[in-house]
């Protein structure tokens, strides 16, 4: 079966620093790849997705994702964070055609000190 | 994208009753999707609720427990039966969207005393 990871489940960082969240996923076929944000309090709300092209995706509110075909991995990025970036961060995959059921990753939550 | 109407958006039950969830789409969707969201966890797909057949339950879900209903391309329902303290999640429907994404519903969150 399908599995996604995120390897950090908290960071805690200043404003300004940059931010590298990491995710895995064990399927070897084609995928669709998402991140979500869930803010305190809000539902969640995409981020960026890829599907196919140029790896590096860009998404909203400065945030960029790199999809590695070769190390099955779909990290997210942000270059300087801000304190309204505290949130939950999830990565998701889905397999194959369009419309399969989301695999959701442990989720990330991040801190941005002021 | 699709407009999801999820509710209630939140409801305090009893241990034992049962409680259900309604989504209505603005648009005919074949798929729709029911997720747990348990507290300080991530998501977790309990079901795939396709119009005309029965639905498609994920390991650990059983449809004694939460029977899904969907009459119609916009409209499920997802029942959490004789619920348990364990049951205290946010529950989220959600359906394929345009370009390949998905919509989520706002969620119902959902405690049981």
């Amino acid at each position: 079966a399908q599995s996604v990871s995120q390897h950090n489940h908290h960071v805690i960082l200043s404003e300004a620093a940059s931010l590298e969240l990491g995710c895995n996923y064990s399927y070897g076929g084609t995928v669709n790849l998402f991140w979500y944000v869930q803010y305190p309090g809000q539902h969640l709300q995409l981020l960026l997705k890829y599907f196919s092209g140029d790896p590096l995706v860009k998404g909203i509110k400065g945030f960029e994702a790199e999809f590695i075909k070769s190390k099955f991995s779909f990290n997210l990025r942000k270059p300087s964070v801000q304190w309204s970036d505290t949130a939950e961060y999830f990565c998701a995959v889905n397999e194959g055609a369009a419309g399969n059921k989301l695999t959701f990753g442990g989720g990330t939550r991040v801190l941005v000190k002021p | 994208s699709a407009v999801i109407s999820q509710k209630p958006s939140r409801d305090i039950c009893q241990r034992g009753t049962s409680l259900t969830i309604q989504c209505q789409v603005d648009s005919q969707v074949t798929m729709m999707f029911w997720y747990r969201q348990q507290p300080g966890q991530s998501l977790t797909l309990i079901a795939t609720a396709n119009q005309g057949s029965e639905a498609t339950y994920e390991s650990g879900f059983v449809i004694d427990k939460f029977p899904i209903s969907r009459p119609n391309l916009t409209f499920s329902t997802l029942t959490v039966s004789n619920m348990s303290p364990e049951d205290s999640s946010i529950y989220l429907c959600s359906v394929p969207g345009q370009g390949r994404g998905y919509t989520f519903g706002s969620g119902t969150r959902l405690t049981v005393v």
